[in-house]
């Protein structure tokens, strides 16, 4: 089965507002976790990872920590604009990383 | 540089034909990986690629479904009569190396009829 668990969507926001998608995951080891993005009309894109236990992935103002003691990597961002609007994906590593582990995606509308 | 490219980007098939979905990774990246991604689920892993060696393919769903790498570039994922549940995104990445981050590619979304 799927062990990755992300928030269900969609999510609408009005901009500069706070988003926050929940992430837990299935643990065996220690994966590595990814947050990955697909705008509109784009492939998947890597937004932010984090390798091991406490540590903080980040980029374009989206942060999140790999929380071991609550298996979660939770995504947040403190003012989303509209350019943010996007499909987010959860994932682990399996078996060394090579292989991923998707969660089934959490769709994200900012309106301006 | 150019990403991972990915054609046909749609496909229309009838049920009980063969089709090939080619995968053209990021030059110099070592590892290759096919997914596929039913509507409003996340991708799910099929096979992946060291090289021309399929290290794993624990992820095909059934002996239907085959791919190769022939010379460690580029990559085909060859589903043979094919059937409506077969309908999906299928997405390819790449990797300079096995565990390195994975680029995708825009996918080729097939509808078999």
């Amino acid at each position: 089965g799927n062990s990755v668990t992300q928030m269900e969507g969609p999510v609408t926001l009005s901009e500069e507002a706070f988003l926050t998608i929940n992430c837990t995951y299935t643990a065996t080891g220690y994966p590595s976790l990814f947050w990955y993005v697909q705008y509109p009309g784009e492939g998947l894109q890597l937004l932010l990872k984090a390798t091991k236990a406490d540590d903080k992935g980040s980029n374009k103002g989206f942060e999140a920590t790999y929380r071991k003691e609550t298996t979660s990597f939770h995504l947040e961002k403190g003012s989303v604009q509209v350019s943010d609007s996007a499909v987010y994906f959860c994932a682990r590593g399996v078996q060394g990383d090579y292989k991923l582990s998707f969660g089934a995606g959490t769709t994200v509308t900012v309106r301006a | 540089g150019a990403g991972v490219s990915q054609s046909p980007r749609y496909k229309v098939t009838k049920r009980g034909q063969d089709v090939a979905l080619r995968c053209d990774p990021i030059s110099g990246h070592v590892s290759l990986y096919w997914y596929r991604q039913a509507l409003g689920q996340g991708p799910e892993f099929l096979t992946y690629f060291n090289y021309e060696a399929q290290q794993d393919k624990s992820g095909l769903p059934n002996d239907r479904f085959s791919a190769e790498r022939p010379e460690g570039s580029i990559s085909t994922l060859t589903i043979q009569r094919t059937e409506q549940r077969d309908s999906a995104m299928y997405r390819c990445a790449s990797s300079y190396a096995g565990a390195g981050e994975q680029y995708f590619g825009p996918g080729t979304r097939l509808t078999v009829t």
